[in-house]
């Protein structure tokens, strides 16, 4: 069983650029997160789906992104006419609801880091 | 004012020596997770607590729910537990909140 995987592992940017993350969670977990972390910070939620439903998006996410989970398997998280302050660790994490497992243990990615220049 | 309060911010500790990183939350919460987080950016969990204590190998956490507060405790402390430790609860069905991180260093 593999973990959760995110790529790429480290973008680099200009200011404006468009930039895609992939995010493929453990097989079968129906619950998918993004977070945000920038340095010396803990997370901040910024999204969540349950298959393919996404149920909350967070205040933090301005209309410049935006998030899909389309077959409730593998997620993307676009980010469109980015800008500096954009530059953060961004990382998913994927949890279940079956039997025999909490969906309150969430497992996470190594996350994707973004620079903005 | 965070939800989710750590101290300390920073601690360095020498091999061998007891470490305890505190929590304290201000929101009714169904869970409290404690988790490692490595160079590099990998997040694990190491407890995940709703009353009482939980023990893994030289890791203990406690939680007092009437004090909203929680404790994560390192015995023997190694230079391999050097990482960052957050403390994190769940609000509700999905939410996570997150402290800003204890770093702790140990040194041999």
């Amino acid at each position: 069983d593999t973990g959760v995987s995110q790529d790429p592992r480290h973008k680099i940017t200009k200011r404006g650029q468009n930039v895609t993350f992939r995010c493929d969670p453990i097989s079968e977990h129906n619950r998918l997160y993004w977070y945000r972390q920038t340095l010396g910070q803990g997370p901040e939620f910024l999204t969540y789906f349950q298959n393919e439903a996404q149920l909350e998006k967070s205040r933090l996410l301005s209309d410049r992104f935006s998030a899909e989970r389309p077959k409730g398997s593998f997620s993307t998280l676009e980010i469109q006419r980015t800008e500096q302050g954009d530059s953060a660790m961004y990382l998913c994490a994927s949890s279940s609801d079956s039997s025999g497992g909490d969906w309150r243990t969430q497992y996470f990615g190594p996350g994707t880091r973004l620079t903005v220049l | 004012k965070n939800e989710v309060e750590q101290s300390p911010q920073n601690l360095t500790a020498q091999e061998g020596e007891f470490i305890t990183i505190n929590c304290s939350y201000s929101v009714g919460i169904s869970a409290l997770h404690w988790l490692q987080q490595h160079p590099g950016g990998g997040i694990v969990s190491l407890f995940m607590l709703s009353s009482g204590k939980k023990k893994h190998g030289r890791l203990i956490a406690t939680i007092n729910i009437q004090e909203k507060h929680s404790s994560l405790h390192i015995t023997a402390s190694h230079p391999r537990d050097s990482a960052v430790y957050i403390c994190a609860v769940h609000r509700n069905d999905y939410k996570l909140s997150f402290g800003a991180g204890t770093t702790v260093t140990v040194r041999a």
